[in-house]
């Protein structure tokens, strides 16, 4: 079956620096990748969609420029988290789509900015 | 955009009872439904879905309905066991895949032996 591969499962960082989460599609062409983060106890919030080669679209209330979305091949989109804060501190999970369809989720990146 | 509204929050059920989770959905452009099973600190898995042209999906002990005109879907299952304590979501799209897929707020399950 599909796979999406998400690394790192767990970072902590201090405050003001840059984090990247990377997500990799194994064994398919992820035309469109979804950006999620998800709180304790809370649902899975959409943060941005992403298409290969084309800029990443944000939710509202998503700061694009804090958020970076990087998508340049059919089979790796990166999140960075810049000059984070521990507010930032979250469960950020990656959901891959590929010419067949369905929606394939990262094991998620435990992120922890103090 | 896609607004999916998720009831109840936590539901407690004793072991071999049935448990319902219901979910209300705003967009009629919507077009597919999945329902997803998810332990602390992994990812969603998926366990069902359902698209529009089908009222009603089985599989084994899980069985999800779709109420198209009352914009409306429910997760059933029957004869609970202590595995299936988790958190469960249920969610919509207008496409199986490469659409954006907005998620309802989750449904703490409890299944008491």
């Amino acid at each position: 079956g599909a796979v999406v591969s998400q690394h790192p499962s767990r970072v902590i960082c201090k405050s003001g620096t840059s984090v990247k989460i990377e997500c990799r599609s194994l064994d398919f062409q992820a035309t469109t990748m979804f950006w999620y983060r998800q709180f304790p106890k809370q649902s899975l919030m959409l943060m941005a969609t992403s298409n290969e080669g084309s800029k990443a679209t944000y939710e509202q209330g998503v700061e694009k420029d804090k958020f970076l979305i990087n998508h340049a091949s059919l089979t790796l989109s990166t999140l960075t988290v810049t000059s984070a804060h521990p507010e930032d501190s979250s469960f950020y999970i990656c959901s891959a789509s590929g010419q067949v369809g369905g929606y394939t989720f990262g094991s998620g990146t435990r992120l922890t900015v103090v | 955009g896609e607004n999916v509204e998720q009831h109840p929050s936590t539901l407690s059920v004793q072991e071999g009872d049935s448990a319902v989770i219901k979910c209300t959905y705003s967009d009629s452009a919507s077009n597919y439904f999945p329902w997803y099973k998810q332990e602390l600190g992994k990812r969603p898995q998926l366990i069902i879905d359902i698209r529009s042209n089908v009222g009603e999906k089985k599989d084994q002990r899980i069985a999800v309905t779709l109420n198209k005109t009352a914009k409306h879907f429910s997760l059933h299952i029957t004869e609970t066991q202590p595995e299936d304590s988790a958190v469960y979501f249920c969610a919509a799209s207008k496409d199986y895949g490469n659409n954006r897929l907005a998620f309802g707020k989750g449904n703490q399950v409890v299944v008491i032996p």
